[in-house]
This record gives C-alpha cells, sequence and structure tokens, in this order.
C-alpha cells in the first residue's frame, strides 16, 4: 500500500535555529514528490516538485532532497515567517489519474 | 483574478439542505480535482476530472455530487450531508491529470470551510 509519514509531527524552532522536516514515503514507482506549505485556514501553496533520487531545489531559506525512501526538507536559518505546517505529497508512477498521497504533515513554529 | 479561486470560502448548513460550492481556475488547465481537508488527518482526494470526464471517484457518498460543465469550472453539490462531514474542502488544478511519465504539479484554491449542524 502507498503510504507517506512525515516527521516530526510538530517542530519548535527559535529563529535562525536550521533544521529538518523528513517525508519518508512508500509508493510502487515515484513519478514526483511535492512540498507544500498550508497556512491556519488558507490552500496548500506550491514549494517544490522533485522527481528523482540525488535531485534538489531551493527557494530562499528552503532546500529540498530527495532519496529513494525519502525526502528532507530543510530549513536554514528560519525566520517566525516561516511558521506553518508543511506538507508532503507523492504521486505514484502505474496512477494514471493524477491521484496524490499525501502525509499528514509537520506544524512548523518558529520563535523570535 | 490569478490562480485557483473557491465560493464561498465559509458555509454553515443543516443536514436537510442543499448547497454547492464553486470552483475556478485561471491557469489554463485541464484537469481538476476536490478534496477534503479534515482536523488532524491527510488530505483526502475526492474526485478527479480530467478534461471535462471524471476519472476517479475516492468511494465517496452519494451526498456528494461533482459537476465540470468545462476545464476551468469544478463544482461540488452537497445535499443531506452529515455532521463528521464538516472540513475543509479544497479544489485544485492541474495541466492534466496523467501525462505518462511527468509527475504533475497540483495548485489548490484557498479552500471553504463547512460546517455541518
Amino acid at each position: 500500500e502507498d503510504q507517506v509519514t512525515q516527521s516530526p509531527e510538530a517542530l519548535r524552532l527559535q529563529e535562525g535555529e536550521s533544521s529538518s522536516l523528513n517525508c519518508s514515503y512508500t509508493v510502487s514507482g515515484l513519478r514526483g514528490l511535492f512540498w507544500y506549505r498550508q497556512d491556519p485556514g488558507k490552500g496548500p501553496e506550491f514549494l517544490f516538485t522533485l522527481y528523482s533520487a540525488g535531485e534538489e531545489k531551493e527557494k530562499e531559506r528552503l532546500k529540498a532532497t530527495l532519496t529513494k525512501k525519502e525526502s528532507f526538507l530543510h530549513i536554514t536559518a528560519p525566520k517566525p515567517e516561516d511558521s506553518a505546517t508543511y506538507l508532503c505529497a507523492v504521486q505514484a508512477s502505474y496512477n494514471q489519474g493524477g491521484k496524490l498521497i499525501f502525509g499528514q504533515g509537520t506544524e512548523l513554529s518558529v520563535k523570535p | 483574478e490569478t490562480g485557483v479561486t473557491q465560493t464561498p470560502r465559509h458555509l454553515v448548513m443543516g443536514m436537510t439542505n442543499k448547497k454547492s460550492l464553486k470552483c475556478e481556475q485561471h491557469l489554463g488547465h485541464n484537469a481538476m480535482y476536490w478534496y477534503k481537508q479534515s482536523a488532524k488527518k491527510p488530505l483526502e482526494l475526492m474526485f478527479v476530472y480530467n478534461f471535462k470526464e471524471q476519472t476517479e471517484n475516492n468511494s465517496v457518498p452519494s451526498r456528494f455530487s461533482p459537476e465540470c460543465p468545462n476545464s476551468s469550472h469544478l463544482f461540488l453539490h452537497l445535499h443531506t450531508l452529515q455532521p463528521e462531514d464538516s472540513a475543509l474542502y479544497l479544489c485544485a488544478s492541474s495541466l492534466g491529470a496523467g501525462l505518462a511519465g511527468v509527475g504533475e504539479t497540483q495548485y489548490f484554491g484557498p479552500g471553504t470551510r463547512l460546517l455541518v449542524l
């Protein structure tokens, strides 16, 4: 069964304290792994798409990496405005319907 | 308007009411999706439409009825809902659903917060 697990469930950081969020997945062939940011009461905001192991993408203080079993979202010197829930999702290669399988998210809180 | 828009943003309805959620995408995409997000649970796919045709129904109860009149608009018709249907309903769109060999990024709207009394 395809599955996505994110850890930790919640993470509290001080401003400037770098850390990483983990997304472990099991899927029968990976077409893509997606990271989203979601603020309370809003829809998910797209961050990154990764397609193959070894791929990395960066945006401001965020860097996403991908291996054959997991993805990491590295946050360097975070600021309070980075506080949000970060969602990871995968799309399986056998699935021709565009279905995304989501993890439960990591709630990040950055204190000044 | 840009991106994906949803109306209404908030909705309160009784169990005997009939209401509809509307989604519109301004991205030139061909696939649209409905997701349900309940508290402390992962996003759950409900329906997929590709070029106006429904390609996936994820075992959704018949009290939820989707409609896709064209590639830019998607509706979710609601009737005789239950309190456990209270959730954030999200619409998303992508270039296509199922393009061979390509992982397609989905872009989400702001959601409709639904409360069923």
